[in-house]
């Protein structure tokens, strides 16, 4: 089936440091993308609709200056955490539209730990 | 906005025995409900889907059941195994926006 590829899995920043992660449809182009913030033990909260060409959606609350995201080809998506704290310490995960079978598909996470 | 609910938080069942999760939804206009498994420290999978034209779907052992009327849809596991042990969450969109807005997840313990 269809697969969508995060990178990196997990990476570990020092504070004030800038984190970008990656989000790639392997064998589908992906017009919209989505982003998701998941704590231990907790559901995914929706962040953003990142849209390929085009500025992204933010959901309420979601600091737009602080995770600054880039669709810029059919496959890729980029959530930049920027100037990252302690508190932005979590499981970030992209999911990625098929938009020929209109299929929604998840990579595998990126755990991102700010010391 | 869509709000989604979902019971129980943390389930135990014996190894063979089945497990049902239930979750309501508030929005009207969902109309498509998937279901996603999660390991640990891995994105979700899609297990099964169900949309609103429809009240039941089956896939092996899984079902999920939806009831329109109520805004509430389940997920039934039958003869669980130890390998189904993982958290589940629902989730609601309506077609056409793919925001997902999901559920708090249940943790599934299958007890060999």
């Amino acid at each position: 089936g269809a697969v969508v590829s995060q990178h990196p899995s997990w990476v570990i920043c020092k504070s004030g440091t800038s984190v970008k992660i990656e989000c790639r449809s392997l064998d589908f182009q992906a017009t919209t993308m989505f982003w998701y913030r998941q704590f231990p033990k907790q559901s995914l909260m929706l962040m953003a609709t990142s849209n390929e060409g085009s500025k992204a959606t933010y959901e309420q609350g979601v600091e737009k200056d602080k995770f600054l995201i880039n669709h810029a080809s059919l496959t890729l998506s980029t959530l930049t955490v920027t100037s990252a704290h302690p508190e932005d310490s979590s499981f970030y995960i992209c999911s990625a539209l098929d938009q020929n079978t209109g299929e929604l598909f998840f990579g595998e996470g990126s755990r991102l730990t700010v010391l | 906005g869509e709000n989604v609910e979902q019971h129980p938080s943390t389930l135990s069942v014996q190894e063979g025995d089945s497990a049902v999760i239930k979750c309501t939804y508030s929005d009207s206009a969902s109309n498509y409900f998937p279901w996603y498994k999660q390991e640990l420290g891995k994105g979700p999978q899609l297990i099964i889907d169900i949309r609103s034209n429809v009240g039941e779907k089956k896939d092996q052992r899984i079902a999920v059941t939806l009831n329109k009327t109520a805004k509430h849809f389940s997920l039934h596991i039958t003869e669980t195994q130890p390998e189904d042990s993982a958290v589940y969450f629902c989730a609601a969109s309506t077609s056409g926006t793919y925001k997902y807005i999901f559920g708090t997840g249940t943790r599934l313990k299958v007890l060999a």
